[in-house]
């Protein structure tokens, strides 16, 4: 149990297109799902927390309209880097909770190795 | 406002021999306390966690950990470690109760040698 998954893995685009990003719980329904931020040899920085169906909650100092976040379902986050700039280049994770793991652990994803040209 | 504090950003070690990576906290509420390991290029995977109860609480691959409150740590251990033990382990930190932020330390790369 508590499986969750990340598509793609890796992903290279240029400057100024979007890329999204998909995050699913398999085993589980996942009510709350959170997504990070990591550069390299540093720790993860919790970049937005979406519960399903309503609207995320960022982080201070996260840009909304330039991370979409939607979480339309209780197995399916996206995470959308709009018009991408070299800067937004990072390994983003995500993780998720709930359903019959109860709300007291996440389950982090493989990530996703975002680098813009 | 709640932080974690780890207290050696690396651990050199030789194979077979123990191994103790260290976490303080700081809350002025009950938390639930988590340890993470993540290896190269890879996502985080939950080694252990406490939550409440008793205080020594044994995870995955042989690691362990104990919750001390009065001194506000929640230490991993491992008494014989091995060469795939190399990673970068975060110990992180929530609010007990409901859903929750959770909040990481800066991490530990555990690097172990033949």
């Amino acid at each position: 149990g508590a499986v969750v998954s990340q598509h793609p893995s890796r992903v290279i685009c240029k400057s100024g297109t979007s890329v999204k990003i998909e995050c699913r719980s398999l085993d589980f329904q996942a009510t709350t799902m959170f997504w990070y931020r990591q550069f390299p040899k540093q720790s993860l920085m919790l970049m937005a927390t979406s519960n399903e169906g309503s609207k995320a909650t960022y982080e201070q100092g996260v840009e909304k309209d330039k991370f979409l976040i939607n979480h339309a379902s209780l197995t399916l986050s996206t995470l959308t880097v709009t018009s991408a700039h070299p800067e937004d280049s990072s390994f983003y994770i995500c993780s998720a909770q709930g359903g019959t793991l109860g709300t007291d652990t996440q389950y982090f994803g493989p990530g996703t190795r975002l680098t813009v040209l | 406002a709640q932080s974690v504090t780890q207290l050696d950003s690396q651990v050199p070690v030789f194979e077979e021999a123990p191994v103790e990576l260290r976490c303080n906290y700081s809350s002025s509420v009950s938390v639930y306390l988590f340890w993470y390991v993540q290896y190269p290029n890879q996502g985080l995977q939950l080694l252990l966690k406490y939550l409440s109860g008793s205080t020594l609480v044994k995870g995955i691959n042989g690691f362990e950990a104990e919750f001390n409150k009065s001194q506000t740590s929640f230490h991993l251990r491992k008494p014989s470690v091995h060469i795939s033990d190399t990673a970068e382990y975060f110990c992180a930190v929530s609010f007990s109760g409901g859903y929750n932020k959770l909040i990481f330390g800066a991490g530990t790369r555990l690097a172990v040698h033949p």
